[in-house]
């Protein structure tokens, strides 16, 4: 049962447009959700977070969006830039005194130049 | 900056063979977090640390897994009789004195079983 989902396995945008990566998570008890970035060969890289009681974070480029209702995040990334291809995975936590935190499968970014 | 170290960077075993992963935590961190990455999958978590103490190992997959932390900083991983099934991206994290502090990850160790 895989709790946290990342549907889409790659991504392809030009220079300078959008990028929308999405996630969907089926456990109602996540209160907290975290967006990494993994270059090959390298351990994955915090991007941005946000908490529950939000529905949006933003961080430069970067914005994370929350939809409680539809168990739904998505990251924003605007304009893309060629070094943000890498992989994109989503992380989720929650819950009194839960730590560990649940990755989706990842989303292969590709921007080209 | 020191970030998360994690050694050896790969590790080929033959199977059956013992082995034991390293992590050092950024300097401070009270929280340590072990997960496991298949191939085209995303990190599983395997066990955690709040200093010494080992507060959490729900996630190894078996007793051949056994994860330390005896002076509540730097960490080891040992895996006894190595399986094939135990090929994978190992991965360390800290977080500062919080554990819902964000995690900060280390590179990882790639581990090939033959």
């Amino acid at each position: 049962d895989q709790q946290v989902k990342q549907n889409s396995p790659s991504l392809s945008v030009q220079e300078g447009r959008i990028s929308i990566l999405n996630c969907d998570y089926t456990n109602s008890m996540f209160d907290y959700f975290l967006w990494y970035k993994k270059y090959p060969a390298e351990g994955p890289t915090f991007l941005i977070s946000i908490s529950s009681i939000k529905d949006k974070n933003e961080d430069g480029r970067f914005t994370v969006f929350l939809n409680k209702s539809a168990k739904h995040l998505s990251l924003h990334i605007v304009p893309s830039q060629p070094g943000d291809s890498a992989v994109y995975f989503c992380a989720a936590s929650g819950g009194s005194g839960t730590y560990k935190y649940i990755f989706g499968t990842g989303t292969r970014l590709k921007v080209l130049a | 900056g020191a970030g998360v170290s994690q050694s050896p960077r790969y590790k080929v075993a033959k199977r059956g063979q013992d082995v034991a992963l390293r992590c050092d935590p950024i300097s401070g961190h009270v929280s340590l977090f072990w997960y496991q990455q298949a191939l085209g999958q995303g990190p599983e978590f395997l066990t955690y640390f709040q200093n010494e103490a080992q507060l959490d190992k729900s996630g190894l997959p078996s007793d051949r897994f056994f994860a330390e932390r005896p002076e509540g900083s730097v960490s080891t991983l040992k895996i006894q009789r190595t399986q094939q099934e135990d090929s994978a991206v190992y991965l360390c994290a800290s977080s500062s004195a919080n554990y819902e502090e964000t995690q900060y990850f280390g590179p990882g160790t790639r581990l090939l079983v033959l």
